[in-house]
């Protein structure tokens, strides 16, 4: 049973350029969070999706957005990269209602320059 | 969001039993009590999780004291692959985890 995969696992971008990253929630799961950990850091929340809607945000600008498509699988898109968005970025899924924990993937790496 | 305090860092040794205590006392009365870890270089794994009464799954056990304002994570036999960085993260059904810094564990053999 596959748990939640992340692509890419590894990406380098330039100051000012925008990156989408995906993700593909384990199965049976509808519902999909991001995170974004700098190093040594905790992860810090961006923003839950389930039904194809933004159902909670944390503390992050518009230029992170992200979308949830019918299979449940979700992108976060980032625009207008600055240096300090290069860190870990981690995927999270759960089934709502579900009385169990939240299954991560691995993450992708980040690197803005 | 409840405010958590957990220690920066302990140590333990191979196959002794670790406690990793958190307080929470701001907890509302429907979160429940999670804890993750997070291994170097890999995502967030849960562990475990209650809400009032302790529990005890394959990978460690969770004390929860009566109050609700603190809770202990106890790993019975520590091993290497132990070592990982702990969170404790107070959490409401459907909402989203809301990560601390967690305590780093260290396990010498």
């Amino acid at each position: 049973d596959a748990g939640v995969t992340q692509s890419p696992t590894h990406l380098i971008k330039t100051r000012g350029q925008q990156v989408t990253l995906r993700c593909s929630p384990k199965s049976g799961h509808d519902t999909v969070s991001w995170y974004q950990q700098a190093l040594g850091q905790g992860p810090q929340f961006i923003f839950q999706y389930y039904e194809e809607e933004e159902r909670q945000r944390g503390n992050f600008p518009d230029r992170f957005s992200g979308h949830q498509f019918p299979n449940y699988s979700s992108e976060l898109n980032v625009n207008a990269l600055l240096l300090g968005d290069s860190a870990l970025y981690l995927c999270a899924s759960s089934l709502v209602g579900a009385d169990y924990g939240y299954t991560f993937g691995s993450g992708t790496r980040l690197t803005v320059v | 969001d409840a405010k958590t305090t957990q220690p920066n860092s302990m140590e333990s040794n191979e196959e002794e039993p670790v406690h990793l205590p958190c307080n929470h006392s701001t907890i509302s009365g429907t979160d429940y009590i999670h804890w993750y870890r997070q291994l170097p270089s890999q995502g967030p794994e849960y562990v475990i999780h209650g809400l009032t009464s302790n529990v005890n799954n394959r990978m460690a056990s969770l004390a929860i004291a009566e109050d609700r304002k603190s809770s202990t994570l106890i790993l019975h036999r520590a091993t290497l692959r132990d070592a990982a960085v702990y969170y404790c993260i107070p959490n409401q059904a459907g909402t989203a985890l809301i990560f601390g810094k967690g305590t780093t564990l260290s396990v010498s053999s």
